[in-house]
């Protein structure tokens, strides 16, 4: 089982500011990472998916960065908006072709933006 | 439209009566996983399947079984639920051909089944 750990569990922000959280994954044999958006009452969906170091990926107000030689991932939130409450989480892919199917996701963080 | 379709989205049953879940999806992926979904544990994955008749157990599959007889179907079925069965299920896939940077390595999911089992 791969460690995948994300910081903080929940952050609460308000509407405007920005923020910032983070994925940490295990260096060694990396393939990509994924990020996921998950409202409630909601099924996760795919926000980025980075395979490179230095990558940086943006979609609107929210971008994300990537080190693989050390092993995290950050997502940036600027300007939060209520809609953009949600859990986020992250995955990495393993490189290893026995563990390509085993997409392990960490336990996510959860935003909430108030007005 | 893209879509993982899984049904029921809510079950209630008792302990000990078979049951399953049924997923499907309609984008040719070869990939798909059934996760369940617990308060403080995030998403943990039950099993998976790199394609037709290829299933292998993810980190928690005590308790469940899946087939893989055709592409496009993975059902995850639960011959004898138990109460610690009680989750949030989500069936997702995934296109396992070409690479993450050309996006087709991102999973779809399915909007969930919410089991009880008394």
């Amino acid at each position: 089982i791969l460690n995948v750990e994300q910081s903080p569990q929940s952050l609460h922000v308000q509407e405007g500011d920005s923020t910032n959280f983070t994925c940490s994954f295990p260096s060694s044999n990396f393939y990509a990472l994924h990020w996921y958006r998950w409202e409630t009452a909601k099924s996760p969906e795919a926000l980025f998916v980075m395979t490179l170091n230095g990558d940086e990926k943006k979609k609107g107000r929210i971008s994300a960065t990537l080190n693989t030689k050390e092993g995290y991932s950050y997502l940036y939130i600027k300007g939060s908006q209520p809609e953009d409450s949600a859990t986020y989480l992250c995955a990495p892919l393993p490189m290893t072709t026995d563990s390509w199917g085993k997409l392990q996701f960490g336990s996510g963080t959860q935003v909430v933006v108030t007005p | 439209e893209a879509q993982v379709t899984q049904n029921p989205r809510y079950l209630i049953t008792v302990t000990g009566k078979k049951l399953t879940v049924t997923c499907s999806q309609n984008m040719n992926h070869e990939y798909m996983s059934w996760y369940r979904q617990d308060p403080g544990l995030g998403l943990r994955q039950i099993y998976y399947s790199m394609n037709v008749e290829v299933t292998d157990k993810g980190d928690v599959p005590e308790g469940y079984k899946v087939s893989r007889k055709e592409k496009r179907n993975f059902p995850l079925i639960l011959e004898s639920p138990s109460p610690n069965q009680t989750s949030l299920y989500f069936c997702a896939s995934r296109d396992n051909r070409g690479t993450s940077e050309s996006g087709k390595n991102i999973q779809y999911f399915g909007a969930g089944t919410r089991l009880s089992v008394l």
